[in-house]
């Protein structure tokens, strides 16, 4: 089984500054890796997926990037409603699906 | 508008089941791979389950194999999944999703908005 680490488990910063959320596979996923928002008390939201590519309606200060093992979700300048936990997902044993254990971006 | 809507979820002892549905609209549902997601109280998601368009390929995950059974019925817009032997751990928000065409290099793209079960005695 193919495990994700998420770090940091929190990240504390303010509205306006850069969020930068890192994913470490234990062993290559390729650029097969999606990225989800989740507030509290909603479903999850796909921002990213194949590893850059931003989802329908996705703002474009969110961006992916990586390949093999490590990537990383960049918010380029935090907006109030991106208070949020950020999962990702690895998809190369599709549809055998596996999640991060989640980065919390708090104010 | 593409729309997923869970019914089923409540409290239910151990050792007990319980049947979920997920009835969909907005979308053309035999075009789509579908997954059930849970996410226990205060932790992360789990993948659970997922069915391919026809049903020919079906997957579980270690935790449910064996005692979960996902289906699906397309002329009803409509994805199951039939829980037996309950365990404590089972307890989660479940999640009935979609997966965006394109397998690997794509998205779960949709998302119901859950129904709780609590296994509880």
């Amino acid at each position: 089984e193919i495990v994700l680490t998420q770090s940091p488990a929190t990240l504390s910063l303010s509205p306006g500054e850069r969020a930068t959320l890192s994913c470490r596979a234990s062993q290559s996923v390729s650029t097969y890796l999606a990225w989800y928002q989740q507030k509290p008390g909603q479903a999850p939201r796909l921002l990213i997926y194949d590893a850059s590519n931003r989802a329908t309606g996705v703002p474009a200060r969110f961006s992916g990037s990586g390949s093999g093992t490590d990537f990383t979700l960049t918010i380029s300048s935090l907006e109030p409603e991106d208070f949020a936990v950020y999962y990702c997902q690895q998809r190369s044993n599709w549809p055998r699906l596996t999640f991060g254990g989640g980065t919390k971006v708090e104010i | 508008e593409v729309q997923l809507v869970e019914s089923g979820g409540g409290l239910v002892k151990p050792g007990g089941s319980l049947r979920f549905s997920c009835i969909v609209s907005g979308f053309t549902f035999s075009d789509y791979t579908m997954t059930w997601v849970r996410q226990a109280p205060g932790k992360g998601l789990e993948w659970v389950s997922s069915i391919s368009r026809s049903s020919v390929y079906i997957h579980y995950s270690d935790s449910v194999k064996g005692r979960f059974t996902i289906s699906r019925d397309n002329a009803k817009n409509s994805l199951y999944l039939q829980m037996n032997s309950l365990r404590a751990e089972d307890t989660a928000v479940y999640y009935c999703a979609r997966e965006s065409v394109g397998g690997v290099r794509a998205g779960t793209d949709s998302w119901g908005q859950g129904t709780q079960v609590t296994v509880s005695s």
